[in-house]
C-alpha cells in the first residue's frame, strides 16, 4: 500500500532556531496535510495544500506541496516552547473519500 | 473552534467488556467518518470508513466483528469494541470533514485501557 516516508524522526532545537521536516512518498496524492498532534489529543490541523507547487503558510509555520505531487515539507520559523509536540503529514490519495495515509511523525522538543 | 468531538476521553474496562465511543460533528452533516487507530508512539492507522445510512468500510486486518461501527444519523458515528482484550488498548481517533473540499478533522481521541 502507499506509504509516507516522513524525516527527521526527532529534533531537539534550541528555541529561535528554524525547524524544517518533509515527507516523501512513491505514489502521488492529490492533497497534503499537516497536523500537530500533542500527548493524549487528537491531530489538530496546521496547514493545506491542495495543488501542486503550492506554498502557504500559518504564521511562524509554510509548507509546500511539491511540484512531483509525491513530498511536502514543513518549516517553522523562531521556534518557541509551545512548539513542541509531534508533527504529521497525510496525504489523501486520488479517489478516496478522504480519508488519509499519515507519516511516522516527527518528534519535536524545543529548549528554552 | 471544534469541528469533532468525540466522547469518551478516557475509558477504562475490564477484558471481555464492551466499549462504546461516539463521534459527533459538531454543526454540520457528516456523510462520511473515518476510525483511526494509535498505539503509543507511532502513526494514526485507518480502522474503517463510517457511512452513513449504510455498512462501513473496513481496511484490511481490521475485524468488523469485533470493531462495530454505526453511523445511524448524519451527525453521529459510533464504535463499538466488542469483547476488548488487554491488546485492544490503544488510542482510538475518529475524523471527519465539514464539507466535500475541506480537510479533514480529528476529534480529541479515546484512550481505550483494557485490564
Amino acid at each position: 500500500g502507499q506509504q509516507l516516508n516522513q524525516s527527521p524522526q526527532s529534533m531537539f532545537i534550541q528555541e529561535g532556531e528554524d525547524v524544517s521536516m518533509n515527507c516523501t512518498s512513491s505514489s502521488i496524492f492529490n492533497t497534503w496535510l499537516w497536523y500537530k498532534q500533542d500527548p493524549g489529543e487528537g491531530p489538530v490541523l496546521l496547514i493545506a495544500l491542495y495543488k501542486a507547487g503550492e506554498l502557504t503558510s500559518n504564521g511562524r509555520l509554510t509548507a509546500q506541496f511539491g511540484i512531483t505531487r509525491k513530498d511536502s515539507f514543513l518549516n517553522i520559523s523562531a521556534s518557541i516552547p509551545s512548539d513542541v509536540g509531534i508533527y504529521f503529514c497525510a496525504g489523501q490519495p486520488g479517489g478516496s473519500q478522504g480519508n488519509l495515509i499519515f507519516g511516522k511523525g516527527t518528534k519535536l522538543s524545543v529548549k528554552p | 473552534g471544534a469541528v469533532v468531538s468525540q466522547h469518551p476521553s478516557r475509558v477504562i474496562c475490564k477484558s471481555g467488556t464492551s466499549v462504546k465511543i461516539e463521534c459527533r460533528s459538531l454543526d454540520f452533516q457528516a456523510t462520511t467518518m473515518f476510525w483511526y487507530r494509535q498505539f503509543p508512539k507511532k502513526s494514526l492507522m485507518l480502522m474503517a470508513t463510517s457511512n452513513e445510512g449504510s455498512k462501513a468500510t473496513y481496511e484490511q486486518g481490521v475485524e468488523k466483528d469485533k470493531f462495530l461501527i454505526n453511523h445511524a444519523s448524519l451527525t453521529l458515528s459510533t464504535l463499538t469494541v466488542t469483547s476488548a482484550h488487554p491488546e485492544d488498548s490503544s488510542f482510538y481517533i475518529c475524523s471527519t470533514k465539514s464539507s466535500y473540499n475541506s480537510p479533514l478533522h480529528f476529534g480529541n481521541g479515546t484512550r481505550l485501557t483494557v485490564t
